[in-house]
């Protein structure tokens, strides 16, 4: 049974603090992981890693993945309040009839205060 | 207008009622997916469908069935609402191979209460 868990389930800092959101996992077929963040309404695409090692960047935010320790974090500098929300990471397997099937793990609440 | 429309967005409802939770597109994605969430669970799948002709169960079926009229409607239904089938729905799209294959876009959500 795939699983994925997060870590930690939930996050309180400062605008201007740097958090760092993990995210472990066992799945069959392993071909790559997504991180989602979620506000008041739907999960929106963060990030999609599929290479050990190579760090995606958007603005403030990176991620990084470990396919050979099974995880990966989820970096934001210098925090603002729009960052509160919860983080989803979801490991996806390989292989046609698995595309979309993502595993979804709890997720991080973070909340960032001014 | 949002790419995934989901309907209703709330909807209090009794033990025992049918309720159907509608979800469009017009991403032109053929898969489209249902999902629940439940706080502390994440996300679970319900049923998939890669096309007009193809439904799959998810990870949690029971009590649930959908229908997909359309490449563009995916209707989720519970027959006998129960009041652990409260939680938040999430109607989602994704292409159909290659890398956007496993980019869901979600709609808005549908909160469903069962009493």
């Amino acid at each position: 049974e795939d699983k994925v868990v997060q870590s930690p389930l939930s996050l309180v800092v400062h605008e201007g603090d740097t958090v760092t959101l993990n995210c472990s996992y066992e799945v069959t077929n392993f071909r790559s992981l997504l991180w989602y963040k979620q506000e008041k309404k739907a999960p929106t695409f963060l990030f999609m890693l599929t290479s050990s090692g190579i760090e995606k960047k958007s603005g403030r935010l990176s991620s990084i993945l470990d396919k050979k320790e099974l995880f990966s974090i989820l970096n934001i500098t210098a925090t603002q309040t729009g960052d509160s929300a919860i983080y989803l990471c979801a490991p996806a397997n390989a292989g046609g009839t698995s595309y979309g099937k993502l595993t979804f793990g709890q997720g991080t609440i973070l909340t960032v205060h001014p | 207008d949002a790419d995934v429309t989901q309907t209703p967005r709330n909807r209090i409802t009794k033990t025992g009622k049918r309720i159907m939770l509608e979800c469009s597109q017009t991403k032109g994605h053929d898969r489209m997916y249902w999902y629940r969430q439940d706080p502390g669970l994440g996300l679970r799948l319900i049923y998939y469908s890669f096309d007009v002709k193809d439904i799959n169960k998810g990870e949690i079926s029971d009590g649930y069935s959908v229908s997909r009229q359309a490449q563009a409607k995916f209707s989720l239904s519970l027959e006998s609402a129960i009041p652990n089938q409260t939680a938040l729905y999430f109607c989602a799209t994704s292409d159909k191979t290659g890398v956007g294959a496993n980019v869901l876009t979600f709609g808005a959500g549908s909160r469903l209460t069962v009493l």
